[in-house]
């Protein structure tokens, strides 16, 4: 059974921080990772990842990840209270079949 | 069960037959939402059930789409006379609604959904 673990459960921070988000899978036939950030109804996309060691990045944010460790990271540098969301990890297997996490709650305090 | 589980896993159709797909959510969760995910990106939202109220059907692509959902628990997509470009996986969560809280959104496996 696919499974996907994120870590830590729920974050607060002060504006200006840095914080690392971790997303831990398990997955047959693993085909991307994707990360989502949910702020009201529909979780929105942050980015796919399919190779090892090869960071994403958007502004603030970035990602990486490990094949062969099979975690992930988000980052988020000089945070801003607009980052306060949950952030949801998800593993599409060979079929494209999504496995998601249980989120990180993170909150920015200004 | 302890998450939300949706059935069945897999649908293989041909074009302009009905299909129904169905949600049974986290037992206590009033928020219930219906996505469809294409190609490995990003969701698409569908449409959103919160307790009684009327659902948020403004995502739903055509008239071909409908939801309902019963006694405020399980759900059921029904898409009508099926497109080719309706297969995709569509995904189910469900979550508690909390006055002041963002609540995380739990995520069924999904149905794949193939039109011939």
């Amino acid at each position: 059974e696919d499974k996907v673990v994120q870590s830590p459960l729920s974050l607060v921070v002060h504006e200006g921080d840095t914080v690392t988000l971790n997303c831990s899978y398990e997955v047959t036939n693993f085909r991307s990772l994707l990360w989502y950030k949910q702020e009201k109804k529909a979780p929105t996309f942050l980015f796919m990842l399919t190779s090892s060691g090869i960071e994403k990045k958007s502004g603030r944010l970035s990602s990486i990840l490990d094949k062969k460790e099979l975690f992930s990271i988000l980052n988020i540098t000089a945070t801003q209270t607009g980052d306060s969301a949950i952030y949801l990890c998800a593993v599409a297997n060979a079929g494209n079949m999504l496995t998601f996490g249980g989120g990180t709650r993170l909150m920015v305090k200004p | 069960g302890a998450g939300v589980s949706q059935s069945p896993s897999n649908k293989v159709t041909e074009k302009g037959k009905d299909v129904e797909l169905r949600c049974d959510p986290i037992s206590g969760h009033t928020a219930l939402y219906w996505y469809r995910q294409s190609l490995g990106q990003g969701l698409e939202f569908l449409i959103y059930f919160q307790g009684n109220s009327a659902p948020d059907k403004s995502g739903l692509p055509s008239d071909r789409f409908s939801a309902e959902r019963t006694g405020g628990s399980v759900s059921t997509l029904t898409i009508q006379r099926t497109q080719q470009e309706d297969s995709a996986v569509y995904l189910c969560a469900s979550s508690l609604v909390r006055p002041l809280g963002l609540d995380t959104q739990y995520f069924g496996p999904g149905t794949r959904l193939t039109v011939l």
